[in-house]
């Protein structure tokens, strides 16, 4: 079955400081890989995705993650983190048409 | 600016009451989906449509939930009778099947219920 884990419930930085959000992957086939972010109250947003190519993508507001087929990782990233960037952070598999969600990591950015 | 519509954003019931939240999806998105989002469970599938035809449902309580989308302008969830255990932020997202976007999901605001 597809699936992805997210290890951590939680991630705190300081606010300039390099930023890593883990997910790991267990796929059949070639992974299509998602990362989307939660606001409080609202709906989740897509961020960037991997189908194929560069192992590195590049997204919204400044984040990129990184694919990894040895580890089976798709760790999303930032160079210097924003309070702005706090929020829920949630890796995806798709699967036929659907994405399967991991449990999400609640990111913490402090002053 | 294109987005996902849904309806109520905020609803308290009682137990055993009829409740239907709508959504209405971007034009021109042919998969819609619905999902529930509890502390304890995260983000749930509950079921979705291609094209207007339900392609799988399994998420759902099959005794209580239906979900239809009467047009490609409207799709509903409902729960009759509704139960506490039901309470949770219900979420439509719609996309395209195919292209360069597949995958790129576009997230209502939610419906968030409260059953008393």
């Amino acid at each position: 079955a597809q699936s992805v884990a997210q290890p951590e419930d939680q991630v705190n930085v300081a606010e300039g400081n390099p930023l890593t959000v883990k997910c790991t992957y267990s796929v059949s086939g070639n992974p299509y890989l998602f990362w989307y972010v939660q606001y409080p109250n609202r709906g989740l947003q897509f961020l960037l995705k991997y189908i194929t190519g560069d192992n590195l993508v590049k997204g919204s507001y400044g984040f990129e993650a990184e694919f990894n087929k040895s580890q089976t990782s798709f760790h999303l990233k930032k160079p210097s983190a924003l309070v702005s960037d706090s929020a829920l952070y949630f890796c995806a598999v798709r699967y036929t048409d659907k994405l399967i969600f991991g449990t999400g990591t609640r990111l913490q950015v402090f002053p | 600016d294109a987005r996902v519509t849904q309806t109520p954003r905020d609803k308290v019931t009682e137990m055993g009451q009829e409740v239907t939240m709508r959504c209405q999806p971007i034009l021109g998105h042919n998969t819609v989906f619905w999902y529930r989002q509890t502390m304890m469970q995260g983000l749930e599938l509950l079921a979705y449509f291609r094209n207007r035809a339900p392609l799988d449902d399994s998420g759902m309580p099959k005794d209580r939930f239906s979900a239809e989308m009467p047009d490609a302008t409207l799709a509903t969830l409902k729960i009759q009778p509704s139960e506490p255990r039901d309470s949770a932020v219900y979420f439509c997202a719609s996309g395209l099947a195919e292209g360069p976007n597949t995958g790129e999901l576009f997230f209502g605001e939610g419906s968030r219920l409260t059953v008393l």
